[in-house]
């Protein structure tokens, strides 16, 4: 099946810093997701990608779909402790509805 | 407010028990979705559905069955639970690409 690679899987930063994360795979996708998920909770959808090429912004974050279709990058700028959490990847497949995720990267805030 | 829900949020049963996972959504979506997260693996596919009575296996669906005989709901079963499928599991549902998930359910199997 289709894989996704996420990077880092874990960060550990200072308030205020920038924070960068990547995705890449093999294969095109058509659609890019950037979800994040608390502690105890279900993934929660941040930004959608749907063109290569496309930067979108929501708040301090930033997202864009590579112009290869084959990956995808999301910033976090000026960071604050509440951005801890676990942030998720994903790309569509090309037929359906179906998703894939990346395996997370975990992001630890220190006051 | 639309939402999806899951229930129970925690359950633990015994080996070889029978258990069914409950998921609700008043979107009104045709896609459910159903995953497992562990850790090391993020979310993987279990089951889905793209409309009533239309099921499909994913990628981790042997031991998991579902059924889907309304629009809003997507019942996962483990018909004879082992201790490999300890997790936490999550349904979603979409209208397109983007899925929305409910809060989980953690089962442990003894």
């Amino acid at each position: 099946g289709q894989q996704l690679n996420q990077s880092p899987q874990s960060m550990f930063i200072q308030e205020g810093e920038d924070v960068s994360m990547n995705c890449t795979s093999s294969s095109i996708f058509n659609t890019w997701l950037w979800y994040k998920q608390d502690p105890g909770e279900g993934p929660v959808l941040l930004i959608a990608l749907y063109k290569a090429g496309e930067l979108t912004s929501n708040g301090r974050l930033t997202a864009q779909f590579g112009i290869t279709r084959k990956d995808s990058f999301l910033n976090i700028s000026a960071s604050i402790p509440s951005d801890v959490g676990i942030y998720f990847c994903a790309g569509d497949w090309p037929s359906g509805s179906r998703l894939t995720f990346g395996e997370g990267t975990q992001l630890t805030v220190n006051p | 407010d639309a939402e999806i829900t899951q229930s129970p949020r925690h359950k633990i049963t015994e080996t070889g028990r029978q258990v069914t996972l409950a998921c609700h959504q008043t979107w009104n979506h045709n896609n459910m979705f159903w995953y497992r997260q562990d850790l090391g693996h993020g979310l993987r596919l279990i089951h889905y559905s793209y409309g009533v009575h239309d099921t499909n296996k994913g990628e981790v669906s042997d031991g998991y069955s579902v059924s889907r005989s309304n629009t809003e709901d997507l019942p996962l079963t483990l018909e004879s639970a082992a201790s490999s499928q300890t997790s936490v599991y999550f349904c979603a549902s979409s209208e397109g690409d983007t899925q929305y998930f409910g809060p989980g359910t953690r089962l442990t199997v003894l």
